[in-house]
């Protein structure tokens, strides 16, 4: 069955560092992927979409790679601040155009 | 923020009892989805709609029903609610954009207690 990884243990960075997630997937191979922010209490919110041809994508200090050989997909947050922190979700597509997530990673900014 | 709501936004009833969760979108998206969000686990799609009156399951569908009667509503139906459906529940919605496919919004969920 398709599955998606990420690291289920929080992340604590540094202010002002860069932040790696890592989202790794089996048994399928996505056309594209998207990734979410979630904040407690609320609903996921979109923040970046990579298609599979596609190597690498940024938006303003947020950069996603897609690397199809290996079957994973990189988030990094460059000058991290304390307000990126929030649960970080991973969505690749499947091939009926619904997205399989991830359980997401817990990320800390520490000032 | 995209118009979603979703109502009621907590509830808690009895093993046994039928739920009804609304979601309602003012977007004029066609696709809807019902997530469920347990801790631990990635969001696991419930039910489906890509159009008035088409729906198709998802992963976790067994003990839920949906209807869509109109564009703007999205009903998840528990027939007879049971401790295992506890749960954050989430609707979503999306539209084929071309920039950016089937990106989702989500309204602000629903946290349902089955005692």
């Amino acid at each position: 069955s398709q599955k998606i990884e990420q690291n289920s243990e929080a992340l604590n960075i540094q202010e002002g560092k860069t932040a790696t997630l890592t989202c790794n997937y089996t048994n399928y191979s996505p056309a594209y992927l998207q990734w979410y922010r979630q904040d407690p209490g609320r609903g996921p919110v979109f923040l970046l979409l990579i298609r599979e041809n596609e190597k690498e994508k940024r938006k303003e200090r947020l950069k996603v790679t897609f690397d199809t050989t290996l079957k994973q997909s990189l988030f990094h947050i460059t000058a991290s601040q304390p307000a990126d922190s929030a649960t970080y979700l991973c969505a690749p597509m499947d091939s009926n155009y619904q997205l399989i997530w991830g359980a997401g990673t817990k990320l800390i900014i520490k000032p | 923020d995209a118009g979603i709501t979703q109502s009621p936004r907590h509830k808690v009833t009895e093993t046994g009892t039928p739920v009804t969760l609304r979601c309602h979108q003012t977007e004029n998206h066609r696709y809807m989805y019902w997530y469920r969000q347990d801790p631990g686990h990635g969001l696991r799609l419930i039910h489906y709609s890509y159009g008035v009156k088409d729906t198709d399951k998802g992963e976790v569908s067994d003990g839920y029903s949906v209807s869509r009667s109109k564009t703007e509503d999205f009903l998840l139906t528990l027939e007879s609610a049971t401790s295992s459906q506890t749960s954050v529940y989430f609707c979503a919605i999306s539209e084929w954009t071309g920039k950016n496919s089937y990106e989702q919004y989500f309204g602000p969920g629903t946290r349902l207690t089955v005692t």
